[in-house]
């Protein structure tokens, strides 16, 4: 049972410029999830996916963010002009089912650092 | 606002005791409650979900859930050094898809 996967594992870029993150949740995992981790702090939710519809974006989730999920396998998340706040871990989620109450399993995660 | 409570820590205990962590929630119609365990640097990793009220085992590690009280706990029998780590708790609350963490306990087991 291959898990979840993420790519790359570290990104530091310069702010003002775009950057993308991949996710590929376990294969027969029909949700994915996005969170955000700062330090000190739990994760927190950006937005989910059942299949290849986005479900709920938080309002965490500004316009500068975008996520798809092209037919319903591997995820991209998208910070365009990124700043300084942008600093954080961005955490993939996948589980079964058609309700929020399945056990979700995180893959690595992407460290971001803004310059 | 739903939101989670946990004790930041750290909590300190020596090899070989029980840890007791715990976790309180705002959202009454809560349903699934988790606990993730997180390394430094490391991403959260599942060790238990409990759904009903009363106690569920999973080796070293019990869940219990008390939904009249919004609380919900952890125990880690026999801690070892490599128990180390953060503990999140994690809620779903009633009519969402997503979970709400709380910023999670420090655990130390010392040798």
């Amino acid at each position: 049972d291959t898990g979840v996967s993420q790519d790359p594992r570290h990104k530091i870029t310069k702010r003002g410029q775009n950057v993308t993150f991949r996710c590929d949740p376990i294969s027969e995992h029909n949700r994915l999830y996005w969170y955000r981790q700062t330090l000190g702090q739990g994760p927190e939710f950006l937005t989910y996916f059942q299949n290849e519809a986005q479900l709920e974006k938080s309002r965490l989730l500004s316009d500068r963010f975008s996520a798809e999920r092209p037919k319903g396998s591997f995820s991209t998340l998208e910070i365009q002009r990124t700043e300084q706040g942008d600093s954080a871990m961005y955490l993939c989620a996948s589980s079964t089912g058609t309700f929020g109450n399945q056990p979700q399993h995180f893959g690595d995660g992407t460290r971001l650092s803004i310059l | 606002q739903k939101e989670v409570e946990q004790n930041s820590g750290p909590l300190s205990v020596p090899e070989g005791a029980i840890a007791s962590l715990n976790c309180t929630y705002s959202d009454r119609g809560s349903q699934s409650f988790f606990w993730y365990r997180q390394y430094s640097g490391k991403s959260p990793e599942l060790i238990m979900f409990i759904y009903s009220n009363g106690d569920k085992e999973d080796g070293r590690f019990t869940a219990q859930l008390n939904k009249a009280s919004q609380y919900v706990s952890l125990l880690i029998r026999d801690s070892q050094p490599s128990d180390s780590a953060t503990y999140l708790c994690a809620v779903n609350p009633l009519g969402y898809s997503t979970l709400t963490f709380g910023k999670g306990t420090m655990l130390l087991v010392s040798p």
